[in-house]
């Protein structure tokens, strides 16, 4: 089945600095990544949707300038978390759409990046 | 290798009752969740399951076996709306989610 992928699954870093997450589909192209944001055992916030090649959509209340996204290319998308602050600790998840699958809908989960500001 | 088995596809009818089982293997367990996912929308939280037991929440019901590595969500009183795809994820001793590929609900009137 469809595998994706995110590095690393856990990053600690102090206030002020910035964190890289990847999400790779690992043996399917995905025209189109998301990003969730998990609170502790509650539902997934979707937070942008990422399609290769453009600009990112973001929800409503998403910081655009705090978190960037970029999918340049069809198997990797990476969600940057500028100036950190304890608040945006969290568990974050990406998810991918195989462009080639018969069910356009169906989305393939990471495993989650959980992201610890200090 | 860490995976979880649920049905692809089932079919029922509304007002009826359905049960969508999930079966996992995994190293470590902190826990289950289950969502409910429709088409082009972001998952809901359904439930989550951490210890064994039925866990009620209206019409909906979850179910944990640690010991048998099993799970399921029962729908009662099915309504046209709950056509949808259901999602178990488990939480390994990692904290990572290793998720299902999803059950896709069909209700028939």
């Amino acid at each position: 089945g469809a595998v994706v992928s995110q590095h690393p699954s856990w990053v600690i870093c102090k206030s002020g600095t910035s964190v890289k997450i990847e999400c790779r589909s690992l043996d399917f192209q995905a025209t189109t990544m998301f990003w969730y944001r998990q609170f502790p055992k509650q539902s997934l916030m979707l937070m942008a949707t990422s399609n290769e090649g453009s600009k990112a959509t973001y929800e409503q209340g998403v910081e655009k300038d705090k978190f960037l996204i970029n999918h340049a290319s069809l198997t990797l998308s990476t969600l940057t978390v500028t100036s950190a602050h304890p608040e945006d600790s969290s568990f974050y998840i990406c998810s991918a759409r195989d462009r080639l699958a018969g069910d356009s809908d169906t989305q393939y989960f990471g495993p989650g990046t959980r992201l610890t500001v200090l | 290798g860490q995976n979880i088995d649920q049905p692809t596809e089932m079919t029922a009818t509304e007002g009826a009752i359905v049960q969508i089982n999930c079966t996992y293997q995994t190293s470590g367990f902190n826990g289950l969740f289950w969502y409910q996912q429709h088409a082009g929308e972001a998952p809901t939280f359904l439930s989550y399951n951490v210890l064994d037991g039925l866990e009620e929440k209206g019409r909906f019901s979850s179910f944990l076996s640690r010991s048998k590595g099993y799970s399921y969500l029962l729908l009662k009183e099915l309504q046209m709306k709950d056509s949808a795809s259901y999602l178990c994820a488990v939480m390994d001793s990692n904290y990572q989610l290793i998720w299902g590929a999803g059950t896709k609900l069909i209700i028939k009137p």
